[in-house]
């Protein structure tokens, strides 16, 4: 059981380009998220999904796509990446996304974009 | 978006000593959660508080969730050298939508020295 798994775990980017971040996990849970942590702040919601199939918008979506084809993955597209976008981003997932589940982090992708 | 006002953003303290932080809102709270996120990592529950005017404790951890809807404190009793990490208070806002839709605060950083 290796809980929530993303790759990779540092990326450079050069202004424009796009890429993916992975999210996985094994515990069949149905509620996945994105969030991104910048120097200084908490954490700030990006997308959620809440089972496959259904995605949302968190507080900041510009920028970022989601789909969730399978339960187990959840990936972030960076359409074309800019330097506000660098940050380290955080998948999290719980069981159906609502208390007292718990929801567990992934160890984070640290993200530049140059 | 909402805000969680964080303090102390950061604490020097001696190993052995007691440590107390906070957050506060201008809104009310249904949910009040408090994460510790070692570096390089996730951030991980400690506690989480549901109804107003609970008191939670985690072994050396104690939590409470303020009467008024709108605070929260952690306190730490005799703190040790793995104690060391950014701590972070999060709030579910009472609205609709999914239950973890949560805003967090700032962090506090928390250095121990042995």
């Amino acid at each position: 059981n290796a809980g929530v798994t993303q790759t990779p775990k540092f990326q450079v980017l050069k202004t424009g380009q796009s890429m993916t971040l992975q999210c996985a996990q094994d515990m069949n849970h149905e509620y996945m998220s994105w969030y991104r942590q910048d120097p200084g702040m908490g954490l700030r919601l990006i997308h959620y999904s809440v089972g496959a199939g259904i995605t949302d918008q968190g507080e900041v979506p510009n920028g970022y796509n989601v789909s969730r084809s399978t339960t187990e993955d959840f990936p972030l597209r960076l359409l074309s990446a800019a330097p506000s976008q660098t940050s380290v981003y955080f998948c999290a997932s719980s069981l159906q996304g609502f208390f007292p589940d718990t929801q567990y982090f992934g160890p984070g992708t640290r993200l530049t974009v140059l | 978006g909402q805000q969680l006002n964080q303090s102390p953003q950061s604490m020097f303290i001696q190993e052995g000593e007691d440590v107390s932080m906070n957050c506060t809102s201008s809104s009310i709270f249904n949910t009040w959660l408090w994460y510790k996120q070692d570096p390089g990592e996730g951030p991980v529950l400690l506690i989480a508080l549901y109804k107003a005017g609970e008191l939670t404790s985690n072994g050396r951890l104690t939590a409470q969730f303020g009467i008024t809807r709108k605070d929260s404190f952690l306190n730490i009793s005799a703190s040790i050298p793995s104690d060391v990490g950014i701590y972070f208070c999060a709030g579910q806002l009472p609205s609709g939508g999914s239950n973890y839709k949560l805003t967090f605060g700032k962090g506090t950083l928390l250095t121990v020295n042995p």
